[in-house]
């Protein structure tokens, strides 16, 4: 069974700064995706960003790159330039592709806060 | 392109009643999964559905079912409730394909709160 790992239940991070949020997995696999998908007081749960593990080079949408480390099984999340909007519980997500299904494991998330 | 429906927002019930919950996928959208959210265990897997058939399930009662129609939505149903399955159920859709190179993400409905009483 795949395991996702999130050691930091709340991080603090000041308006326009960076704040960097950890994830380490598990897994015997070696095709999946992980994402990482922020979850703001609405509770609608929004996708981040993606990463495919073949894939060397790190993913970037905007303000947020990740740092993937496979053979560490690491997958950090930084948020650079932190807005208020930003503000939110982020979690992070294993989705192995060799299963004929569409199952994410979720680590048991990041509170973020935004410090104006 | 509307996005993923759950209804309804919020529910009330009593223990030992039953409930069922609905979620209409993105169009096109073939596979729904269902996640029950609680602070205590956070994000746990209930079971995938894709052109009607259950293709996985996680480690819950049997109380727990659900059920895909010929249209893509889902219904989960939990009968005999209990004060502990009060929780955020989840709903996401996705095309459910097993492809390193297609965009297979998932997409979250805003989620059903089941409150047991």
């Amino acid at each position: 069974a795949q395991t996702v790992t999130q050691s930091q239940p709340e991080m603090s991070v000041q308006e326009a700064e960076t704040v960097t949020l950890s994830c380490t997995y598990d897994t015997s696999e070696s095709d999946y995706y992980l994402f990482w998908y922020k979850q703001p007081p609405s509770r609608q749960m929004i996708l981040v960003i993606r990463q495919e593990a073949y894939k060397q080079q790190n993913a970037t949408e905007n303000r947020f790159s990740v740092n993937f480390q496979k053979a560490a099984k690491s997958f950090s999340l930084k948020i650079s330039d932190s807005q208020l909007g930003d503000a939110a519980m982020y979690f992070c997500a294993y989705r192995n592709l060799l299963t004929n299904d569409y199952k994410l494991s979720f680590g048991a998330g990041t509170t973020v806060t935004v410090r104006a | 392109k509307a996005g993923v429906t759950q209804t309804p927002r919020y529910l009330i019930k009593t223990r030992g009643q039953q409930v069922t919950l609905s979620c209409s996928p993105i169009s096109g959208h073939r596979s729904v999964s269902w996640y029950q959210q609680t602070p205590g265990q956070g994000l746990q897997f209930l079971f995938e559905y894709f052109s009607e058939t259950q293709r996985n399930k996680g480690n819950f009662p049997g109380r727990f079912s659900g059920r895909q129609f010929s249209n893509s939505r889902s219904e989960m149903n939990v009968s005999t409730l209990e004060l502990g399955d009060s929780a955020l159920y989840l709903c996401a859709s996705s095309n459910g394909e097993r492809s390193l190179y297609m965009n297979t993400e998932a997409f979250f409905g805003q989620g059903t709160r089941l409150t047991v009483v």
